[in-house]
Formats: structure tokens, C-alpha cells, sequence
């Protein structure tokens, strides 16, 4: 069954440092997401992303965040300069194709511990 | 989307049958009724969704009441690695696209005791 998947399962940073999280959608899928949960919180959509564009960020998502689908297959999520408190982990989504009879249900990836010293 | 209550924590016994209810009272006629859950740290995991008949897939079923404005995700014989906590989504779905994120809120915490 195709899945989502996310590379690294951790990363380790230093505040002020860049990180680019990865994330393989499903290989037929259009739009492209991702979220984070700070421990012991909820899930938090950051922003999602289709044809190239963004098509809905939250208040979360600000200039230090951006995402970038750089070939066919990896969509990318970049820090650009990390703070403490975005030491969280980090769940990229996809959804939706152009086959008959497919939803927008989307699938989750198994996330990226961000830790941030 | 609408906004959904359900209970903070609940225990069944392994190999009965969980079942999990959520409130949707203000849920408009074309929003679909999502379940996920997330085992541990792991990434949300589709369950099952449904618009107003109920829905039974290889993981669950779901009853939707014929008002719309609650629902119940039945897990027919729970076992251990059915301990996770449940989200209830209620949300706007397109056929063939998508693109809003999903609002996640703090779930139901099941657990299955041996």
C-alpha cells in the first residue's frame, strides 16, 4: 500500500540554525501538506500546497517557514532560522488525485522530531 | 468546519467492542465526518469518513445518527494496539482535490486493557 514518508525521523539543530524537513507524498497525489504537534499538545496545520502554490497557511506559518516542491517526488518543509520553541514533530500529508471516485482523505507521514538546542 | 466534543479518555476490554462517540450539533449538510487516530508519537492514521449513511471499511464502522449531529466509530474486537487517541473531523470534502488542513482537537484517549 503506498504510503507517505519522511526523512529524517529526528534531527537535532541548534537555535538560529536552518533545517529543511523531507517528506515523499504518495506517488499520485496533488495536494501536499504539513502540520506539527509540540509535545503533549494537538495536531496543527502549518500549510498546504498544490500546483506549485500555497493554498492555505495558518497564523503558525510565518517568514521563517516556506515549502518548496523541488522535483516530481519530495515536498519540502524550511526553517530558516529555528527558535526553541520549534522543537515539535513535524507530519507531512498528501490527498487527492485525478482518478475517478478519489476524496480528498488525506494520509499522513510518520513524522520528524525536530529538537531544537 | 464544525466544531465536535468527545469524551478525554475511555477503557475497553480487549476483544470487546470499542465504542467511541462524538457530538457534532452544528454540523452543516455537506461536511463530512472524519475519523483518525495516532498511535503514540506516530503520524495520524486514516480510520474511516462518512457524509450521513453509515460506513464500514476492514478497521471500523461508523454509525452516523440520522439527525447528523453525532456519531459513534465502532472497533469490533479491540486489542492492544488499538490503544491510541481517537480524533472526530468534521469538514468540507471534494471530490478528486482538497487542500484545507484538518483541524485537529485534543481526541479521545482509548484504551484497551488486556
Amino acid at each position: 500500500e503506498p504510503e507517505v514518508t519522511q526523512t529524517p525521523s529526528h534531527q537535532v539543530t541548534q537555535m538560529g540554525q536552518e533545517v529543511i524537513l523531507r517528506c515523499v507524498p504518495i506517488s499520485n497525489h496533488l495536494y501536499f501538506y504539513w502540520y506539527r504537534q509540540i509535545l503533549g499538545q494537538k495536531v496543527e496545520f502549518l500549510v498546504s500546497f498544490y500546483n506549485n502554490e500555497i493554498s492555505e497557511k495558518s497564523e503558525i506559518f510565518d517568514d521563517q517557514f516556506s515549502v518548496e516542491r523541488p522535483d516530481g517526488s519530495n515536498f519540502t518543509l524550511k526553517i530558516r532560522s529555528t527558535k526553541l520553541e520549534d522543537s515539535a514533530m513535524y507530519f507531512c500529508a498528501s490527498s487527492g488525485s485525478w482518478r475517478e471516485g478519489s476524496t480528498d482523505t488525506q494520509y499522513f507521514g510518520p513524522g520528524t522530531r525536530l529538537t531544537v538546542l | 468546519d464544525a466544531k465536535t466534543t468527545q469524551p478525554t479518555s475511555m477503557d475497553c476490554a480487549e476483544g470487546r467492542a470499542a465504542n467511541l462517540p462524538c457530538n457534532h450539533s452544528t454540523i452543516s449538510g455537506n461536511e463530512y465526518v472524519y475519523w483518525y487516530r495516532q498511535i503514540h508519537s506516530q503520524g495520524p492514521q486514516y480510520i474511516i469518513h462518512g457524509l450521513k449513511n453509515n460506513e464500514t471499511n476492514e478497521m471500523a464502522s461508523l454509525i452516523i445518527t440520522e439527525d447528523r449531529k453525532s456519531s459513534t466509530l465502532i472497533l469490533p474486537h479491540a486489542t492492544l494496539r488499538d490503544t491510541a487517541v481517537y480524533y472526530c473531523i468534521v469538514r468540507v470534502t471534494n471530490s478528486g482535490g482538497g487542500a484545507d488542513g484538518l483541524t485537529f482537537g485534543k481526541g479521545t484517549h482509548l484504551i484497551i486493557q488486556p
